[in-house]
């Protein structure tokens, strides 16, 4: 079955450095997906990709879909504690509607 | 949002006790999903609808039943609970199946 990697699985940096989470699917997707969840809370949705070499920006954010749709990146520049949290992709794949997660990278921010 | 809503939020039963956890949502979306949620795992799809009357088979679906007679609820039933299916439970809605889907509070289940 359809299966997504992400990396790293967990990130602690210091307030203000950039971070840089991968998401790799081991089959082509129609569409991926982000979301956080900040500790003790549910996921919630971020973004969503669904163009061959797709770039995205929230503000700090920036999303990235790979030109062959199997893999994907989340930038954060200059990071803010607000921004702790576990931060999911989820691929689409196939004909049905299955959402596949990833495992989630964990980041904490020192101040 | 109070769009999808999880009942109980927590929740401590025996081993081969029946436990049903409620999902409703207001959103009138077609899709409705359960994940459970486990350290090093991640989010992993149990079961989902399409519509009212339609369900299928996730990654993860022994030892969990489902049901969807409306639209709006999803209940997810464990027929014999085992201490493997502690976990957090979350139900999540989306209009089509590949849109976004909008998650619940979750329900923190432990069984003894």
């Amino acid at each position: 079955g359809q299966q997504v990697m992400q990396i790293p699985q967990y990130q602690h940096v210091q307030e203000g450095e950039d971070f840089t989470t991968y998401c790799n699917s081991s089959t082509t997707l129609s569409n991926i997906q982000w979301y956080k969840q900040r500790p003790g809370g549910h996921p919630v949705f971020l973004i969503q990709l669904v163009k061959s070499g797709e770039v995205k920006k929230q503000k700090r954010l920036t999303f990235q879909f790979g030109e062959a749709k199997k893999n994907s990146s989340l930038h954060i520049t200059a990071t803010q504690t607000t921004d702790v949290g576990t931060y999911f992709c989820a691929g689409l794949g196939g004909s049905n509607y299955k959402l596949t997660f990833g495992k989630g990278t964990l980041l904490t921010v020192n101040p | 949002d109070a769009g999808i809503t999880q009942s109980p939020r927590y929740k401590i039963t025996e081993t081969g006790r029946q436990v049903t956890l409620m999902c409703h949502q207001t959103w009138s979306h077609s899709y409705m999903f359960w994940y459970r949620q486990d350290l090093g795992h991640g989010l992993r799809l149990i079961y989902y609808s399409a519509a009212a009357d339609i369900t299928d088979k996730g990654e993860v679906p022994d030892g969990y039943v489902v049901s969807r007679s409306k639209t709006e609820n999803f209940p997810l039933t464990l027929e014999s609970a085992t201490r493997s299916q502690t976990s957090v439970y979350f139900c999540a809605s989306s209009p089509t199946g590949n849109q976004p889907q909008h998650f619940g509070d979750g329900t923190r289940l432990s069984i003894l």
